[in-house]
C-alpha cells in the first residue's frame, strides 16, 4: 500500500547550515505530497506541499521538489536558525486520510 | 476564517476511569474530521476519522471509540482507560480528503496513572 519513509533523527545543526531532511513514497499514481512542522508542545502545521510531479513546494525558506523519477520529496532550507528545531513529518493521503512518516526530529545549535 | 479548538490541553487520569475529548472546528461546513494519537517519541496513528454526522470509520481496533454528534463537533471516548492509552491526542479537520491537507488542533496530552 501506499506509504512514505522518513530518514531517522535526530538531525543536530548549527545554525547558519545546510538542511536535508529524506523522504521517499510508494504511491499507486501520482498523489499529493506534504510537509508537517510540530514545534514542541504543540499540534502539527502544514509547512508545504506538492500536487503533482515535478511541482516544488516551498514556504518559510524550506523548499521540496515532488520527484517521480526517484520516488522522493526531500526536505531543504539554505540555513537554518535555532527557531526552525521541531519533528519534521512528510505525509501522503492513504484512502480517506493522511498517512504520515515517522518524524524527523531536527535540533538547531546557536 | 476557520479555527479548530481542542481540549482539554493536559490530562491526567487513573487505570480504568473513563475518557472524553472534544473537538470543535468552527467557520466552515461538513468537514472531514480526524483523531490520531503520537505516542512518546513515535510517529502519528490514525484512530478514527469522520466524513459526515453519525459517520465514523475506525482505522485501529482498541479501547477508544468516536462520536460526531453535531456537524463540526468531534469526541474520543473511552469506558476504561488503560495505561496503553497514554499520549498525545489530536484532532484534524479538513475539506477535501485528498489534495487539501489538513489543520490540526492544539493536541491533547493524556496520561494513565
Amino acid at each position: 500500500g501506499d506509504s512514505v519513509t522518513q530518514m531517522e533523527g535526530p538531525v543536530t545543526l548549527s545554525e547558519e547550515a545546510f538542511l536535508t531532511i529524506n523522504c521517499t513514497y510508494t504511491a499507486t499514481g501520482y498523489p499529493s505530497l506534504f510537509w508537517y512542522v510540530q514545534y514542541p508542545g504543540e499540534g502539527l502545521q502544514l509547512l508545504l506541499k506538492a500536487t503533482k510531479a515535478d511541482d516544488k513546494g516551498s514556504n518559510k525558506g524550506f523548499e521540496a521538489t515532488y520527484r517521480k523519477e526517484t520516488t522522493s520529496f526531500h526536505l531543504e532550507k539554505g540555513s537554518v536558525q535555532v527557531s526552525d528545531s521541531a519533528v519534521y513529518f512528510c505525509a501522503l493521503p492513504l484512502g480517506r486520510a493522511l498517512t504520515f512518516g515517522s518524524g524527523t526530529r531536527l535540533q538547531v545549535q546557536p | 476564517s476557520q479555527t479548530i479548538h481542542q481540549w482539554p490541553a493536559t490530562l491526567v487520569q487513573p487505570v480504568g476511569s473513563p475518557l472524553s475529548l472534544e473537538c470543535t472546528v468552527e467557520g466552515t461546513s461538513n468537514p472531514n474530521l480526524y483523531w490520531y494519537r503520537q505516542a512518546a517519541g513515535r510517529g502519528l496513528q490514525l484512530l478514527f476519522y469522520s466524513v459526515g454526522i453519525g459517520q465514523i470509520s475506525s482505522e485501529v481496533p482498541q479501547n477508544l471509540s468516536a462520536s460526531r454528534p453535531q456537524d463540526r463537533q468531534f469526541i474520543l471516548s473511552s469506558k476504561k482507560l488503560l495505561l496503553s492509552d497514554s499520549g498525545f491526542y489530536l484532532c484534524a479537520w479538513s475539506l477535501t480528503d485528498r489534495v487539501g491537507g489538513y489543520t490540526f488542533g492544539s493536541g491533547t496530552r493524556l496520561t494513565v496513572v
